[in-house]
């Protein structure tokens, strides 16, 4: 079993869509997760970095921790064609400092 | 702030060549800093984590005497690819953290071909 758990898409979705973007993964011991956009070709660029159960939110972003279920979602609100990337979840415990990602989901807003 | 460059963005080379990636805090001072691989369509794979002053440390199944790592500042990392071989072609991206803090910074990344 994979340490994270992404589906890699592809996702369509008309302009203004909400969009919802999930990984599972297996450990409990994980205590921070993070999403992450990435465009073609380009290195990740952070939108999301959380620790612990919750939700954050910033701008038309909003991140889910659920660690009781070990799943964590990124939702898009209003969503735009500039927003098409794809998007990696991923996941970390203190001491090691590693990321683990998962595999990523590719999204296209369509105009 | 919290600005990772790496040089070069790109870089073609003949199979058998040495090939050097910088990886550069712009204003602030990495403990360490991280090599990750990446593959057409595939995730971010961790390849070594490097502290300054120190050996790196490999992840399982990654060659240590293809992929020199050497750490030597507290804003610069280099991986070398020796003897590259077309098989080692792909996006190579490097992160860095600050001391206490668990998040990385990631820079934009090198591809590279070798022909």
């Amino acid at each position: 079993q994979k340490e994270v758990e992404q589906d890699p898409g592809p996702l369509s979705v008309p302009e203004g869509a909400i969009v919802s973007l999930n990984c599972t993964y297996s450990n409990s011991a994980f205590q921070y997760f993070m999403w992450y956009r990435q465009y073609s070709r380009k290195g990740p660029e952070l939108l999301m970095y959380t620790y612990s159960s919750g939700n954050k939110e910033d701008g038309r972003f909003t991140a889910q921790v659920d660690k009781s279920s070990k799943y964590i979602s990124l939702f898009i609100r209003d969503s735009q064609p500039s927003d098409s990337a794809t998007y990696l979840c991923a996941i970390s415990t203190s001491g090691t400092y590693k990321y683990i990602f998962g595999t990523g989901t590719r999204l296209k807003v369509l105009a | 702030g919290a600005v990772v460059s790496q040089h070069p963005s790109w870089v073609i080379c003949k199979s058998g060549t040495s090939v050097k990636i910088e990886c550069r805090s712009l204003d602030f001072q990495a403990t360490t800093m991280f090599w990750y691989r990446q593959f057409p369509k595939q995730s971010l794979m961790l390849m070594a984590t490097s502290n300054e002053g120190s050996k790196a440390t490999y992840e399982q199944g990654v060659e240590k005497d293809k992929f020199l790592i050497n750490h030597a500042s507290l804003t610069l990392s280099t991986l070398t690819v020796t003897s590259a071989h077309p098989e080692d072609s792909s996006f190579y991206i490097c992160s860095a953290r600050v001391r206490g803090d668990n998040e990385q910074f990631f820079g934009p990344g090198t591809r590279l071909t070798v022909l």
